[in-house]
């Protein structure tokens, strides 16, 4: 299957500051990701849907200005926490598909907000 | 009626059974059901999928047994290993667009 790889796996910041974490897919082109969130044995909750080029589309009670999400090519999308808290720390996965065909899932990346 | 229910939320077999995991959904816009694989720290892996023109799909020990009238559809190890434990997420989507997963089922196959 085709490779999506996340960037950093891990990351620990202070409360305040603002973390960004990377997803890009690696021998494909997506022309959409999506971003989750996974809270430690719970299951994965869809956070927003972005397509290369337009604003990401936010799911209800996601907050778009604190989950800054950016999709500037078709191999490439971002998802920056701004001033993290606590309460943000959790797992992050993104997912990549090419025009209707199944998602390939990053690793994951571990948020620590200390 | 977006909601995918999972059960068990945990499961432990012996080495060689065969665990069953079962899902339930309500939308029927839904056509395409994905099981996934998830080991501690890591993303999910994609095992098996199955659009509704079919009641059953195998591939390799995983197959996925589909039941459209009841909106039901279940996944089955065969001949299950150790290297199975882990915790197993089924989820429904229209396309391939905004999966909606299950609470996820933690298996424990002993040795």
């Amino acid at each position: 299957g085709a490779v999506v790889s996340q960037h950093p796996s891990w990351v620990i910041c202070k409360s305040g500051t603002s973390v960004k974490i990377e997803c890009r897919s690696l021998d494909f082109q997506a022309t959409t990701m999506f971003w989750y969130r996974q809270f430690p044995k719970q299951s994965l909750m869809l956070m927003a849907t972005s397509n290369e080029g337009s604003k990401a589309t936010y799911e209800q009670g996601v907050e778009k200005d604190k989950f800054l999400i950016n999709h500037a090519s078709l191999t490439l999308s971002t998802l920056t926490v701004t001033s993290a808290h606590p309460e943000d720390s959790s797992f992050y996965i993104c997912s990549a598909e090419q025009g209707n065909t199944e998602a390939f899932f990053g690793q994951g990346t571990r948020l620590t907000v200390v | 009626q977006q909601q995918v229910k999972q059960s068990p939320q945990s499961l432990i077999v012996q080495k060689g059974g065969i665990p069953i995991i079962n899902c339930a959904y309500e939308n029927t816009a839904f056509d395409y059901f994905p099981w996934y694989q998830q080991f501690p720290g890591k993303g999910p892996a994609l095992l098996i999928a199955i659009r509704p023109d079919v009641s059953e799909k195998k591939e390799g020990r995983f197959t996925i047994s589909f039941n459209k009238s009841a909106k039901q559809f279940s996944l089955h190890i065969m001949d299950s290993q150790p290297g199975d434990s882990a915790t197993y997420f089924c989820a429904a989507s229209k396309g391939f667009q905004k999966l909606v997963f299950g609470t996820g089922t933690r298996l424990l196959v002993s040795p």
